[in-house]
């Protein structure tokens, strides 16, 4: 079983519409949850975080931990085109310092 | 305020050979990670330097080796280089030694091994 398992995808959405990206881990002292957009050539890039359960707004991004489930997502409203990329989600497991990432999700926004 | 910069930019080598990347941090970062990303993959830990000193290390062999200087600038070293070491490496800077701070990336090393 991977640490942090995220759908490959692509998930295909239209323009307008809400992105809601998935991401499960495994281990159950996780403290501190990342959400990473990466466009194809380019490096992560950062666009929220999370530490406690509950939901996280920031503009049109909502991260939503659940600790009990181990499960954490990534709500993207009013999906744009300049959205379309691979989305990383990536977990640090308690007293650790080591970031670890899911294989991705690739988002298409359609026009 | 300067970002993480990291060079070469590409690079090829061929197997056996060894390679050196190097990576300035964010100004006011005094930890360094190193990750590995395969071609569709996430990125992989390979380990983290704090104050000069390995701070943990991911599932990578001994000839995956590193450096932090005084100025918190890093250097990764891979010698007997593989065909699977093909990859692209990135940097990312952060403040403080634990993993609970958020990494800013530079733009990756790009590495074909042939």
């Amino acid at each position: 079983q991977k640490e942090v398992e995220q759908n490959s995808g692509p998930l295909s959405v239209p323009e307008g519409a809400i992105a809601s990206l998935n991401c499960t881990y495994s281990d159950r002292g996780s403290q501190s949850f990342f959400w990473y957009r990466q466009y194809s050539g380019k490096s992560p890039e950062l666009i929220m975080f999370i530490y406690s359960n509950g939901d996280k707004e920031d503009g049109r991004f909502t991260a939503q931990l659940n600790k009990a489930s181990q499960y954490v997502s990534l709500l993207i409203r009013d999906s744009q085109p300049s959205d379309s990329a691979t989305y990383l989600c990536a977990v640090i497991a308690n007293a650790g310092n080591m970031l670890t990432f899911g294989g991705g999700t690739r988002l298409m926004v359609k026009p | 305020e300067t970002g993480v910069t990291q060079s070469p930019t590409h690079l090829i080598k061929t197997r056996g050979q060894q390679v050196t990347l190097r990576c300035s941090s964010q100004s006011g970062h005094n930890t360094v990670s190193w990750y590995q990303q395969a071609l569709g993959q996430g990125p992989q830990f390979i380990f983290q330097y704090y104050r000069e000193e390995e701070n943990g290390r991911g599932n990578f062999p001994p000839r995956f080796s590193g450096l932090q200087f005084p100025n918190y600038s890093s250097e990764l070293n891979v010698n007997a280089l593989e065909l699977d070491d093909s990859a692209l490496y990135l940097c990312a800077s952060s403040l403080g030694g634990t993993g609970a701070n958020v990494l800013t990336f530079g733009a990756g090393s790009r590495l074909t091994v042939l």
